[in-house]
């Protein structure tokens, strides 16, 4: 079985461009969240979905976006980037409810 | 307002000897609780978790106590191997949601 695939693994953009990062779960599992990692802040809560809706967002501006489709697959969005959301952005999946979630290798994305 | 803690960012342990960490948490919704392993530039990976209606688990050298009570909930690795280093991350899930809240870490290091 595929674990959760994530594209692209590393990305360079530059300030006030926009990025979209895309992630592919494990097959079955409805449940998509999305993660930040940064050096200082650990993993912080960005949001999750399940069924294309979107059901939790963490403490994040509204540059932030996401969404999912129907066959499960998500993508987020950041617009107008700062340097400061340079960072590991982890996707994880599970099947729904209180399951293990796994995780995809996540993307390093770099913001010059 | 951090919610789960690991208080202990390293920890040096001599292989072959048993590892504990720790993590303590503040929000008593939390009722599913896990501990994950990870590498640099890599996604985090499952090891073990804990339901709140329980107070042990174990898997293999693995196995986590939950103190409800004391709202903490440790990790013991015994024997410890050097493959074992790693950073260490805590996760708590309120009952809810499936989002989960991280602590911030705990480096682990394995010496011969």
């Amino acid at each position: 079985k595929a674990g959760v695939t994530q594209t692209p693994r590393y990305l360079i953009k530059t300030r006030g461009q926009q990025v979209t990062l895309s992630c592919s779960p494990i097959s079955g599992h409805r449940s998509v969240s999305w993660y930040q990692q940064t050096p200082g802040q650990g993993l912080q809560f960005l949001f999750e979905y399940f069924s294309e809706t979107q059901r939790n967002k963490g403490n994040f501006p509204g540059r932030f976006s996401g969404r999912q489709f129907s066959n499960s697959r998500s993508e987020m969005n950041v617009s107008t980037l700062e340097l400061g959301d340079s960072a590991l952005y982890l996707c994880a999946s599970r099947i729904t409810g209180h399951s293990v979630a796994f995780f995809g290798q996540g993307t390093r994305l770099t913001v010059v | 307002d951090q919610q789960v803690k690991q208080n202990s960012p390293s920890l040096s342990v001599q292989e072959g000897r048993i590892s504990i960490l720790n993590c303590d948490y503040t929000n008593s919704m939390f009722d599913y609780f896990l501990w994950y392993k990870k590498y640099p530039a890599e996604g985090p990976t499952f090891l073990i978790s804990i339901s709140s209606i329980k107070d042990k688990n174990e898997d293999g050298r693995f196995t986590v106590f939950l103190n409800k009570s004391a709202k903490h909930l440790s990790l013991h690795i015994v024997p410890s191997q050097p493959g074992d280093s790693a950073v260490y991350f805590c996760a708590a899930s309120p009952g809810n949601t499936d989002k989960l809240i991280f602590g911030t870490g705990t480096r682990l290091q394995v010496f011969p």
